[in-house]
């Protein structure tokens, strides 16, 4: 049971290119969601999803994009990375919202230039 | 809207002291409550968590949290603390029937020899 992967977990990016973050978990939970993490600001919320084909915006949407084919899967796409996306990115997982434990990934580092 | 105050951003403690990690919440009703911890360079584990009935929980690394809805607080608690418990601790709420979590903006413990 690996719980939540993210890959990859260190990537550095230049401005204006694109990049996809990948996210999978094996549990068969309903919800995921990606967060990022900046210093002194704790985790914000991106985007998440409630099942395969809904997704919707959290607190930190703009330059983000995100799809959730299927359960296992849920990628964060930057379109064109700008030097304020520079964060630590963690995925996360549940069960269902009565209260089950969120699982988090390892965290993707990322640096854009 | 929730949200999650740590009222301390950095705590010193030595080594075998007791500890306490503040943290108050802000929502309609009583909502689901977690302290989650970051050592440096890693992802988020689950320290402990409240959902319902006894108000004080205990949870890994000889952690316990007592949930006082009075003072709409959740504070963390370690009779002794160990070098290893050096990290950032997050405290966070999730309310009934959401997926979302709301962090605090954590707090970073420095345990002295």
């Amino acid at each position: 049971n690996a719980g939540v992967t993210q890959t990859p977990k260190f990537q550095v990016l230049k401005t204006g290119q694109s990049m996809t973050l990948q996210c999978a978990q094996d549990m068969n939970h309903e919800y995921m969601s990606w967060y990022r993490q900046d210093p002194g600001m704790g985790l914000r919320l991106i985007h998440y999803s409630v099942g395969a084909g809904i997704t919707d915006q959290g607190e930190v949407p703009n330059g983000y994009n995100v799809s959730r084919s299927t359960t296992e899967d849920f990628p964060l796409r930057l379109l064109s990375a700008a030097p304020s996306q520079t964060s630590v990115y963690f995925c996360a997982s549940s069960y269902s919202n009565r209260g089950d434990t969120i699982y988090f990934g390892e965290g993707s580092w990322l640096t854009v230039v | 809207a929730q949200s999650v105050t740590q009222p301390d951003i950095h705590i010193t403690v030595s080594e075998g002291a007791s500890l306490e990690l503040r943290c108050n919440y802000s929502y309609g009703a009583t909502p689901y409550l977690f302290w989650y911890v970051q050592s440096p360079g890693q992802g988020l584990q689950l320290l402990l968590k409240y959902f319902s009935g006894d108000t004080l929980v205990q949870g890994i690394k000889g952690f316990e949290a007592e949930f006082k809805r009075s003072q709409s607080s959740f504070n963390l608690r370690k009779p002794s603390v160990h070098w290893s418990d050096a990290a950032e601790y997050f405290c966070a709420s999730r309310g009934a029937g959401s997926y979302q979590l709301t962090f605090g903006k954590g707090t970073k413990l420095s345990v002295i020899p």
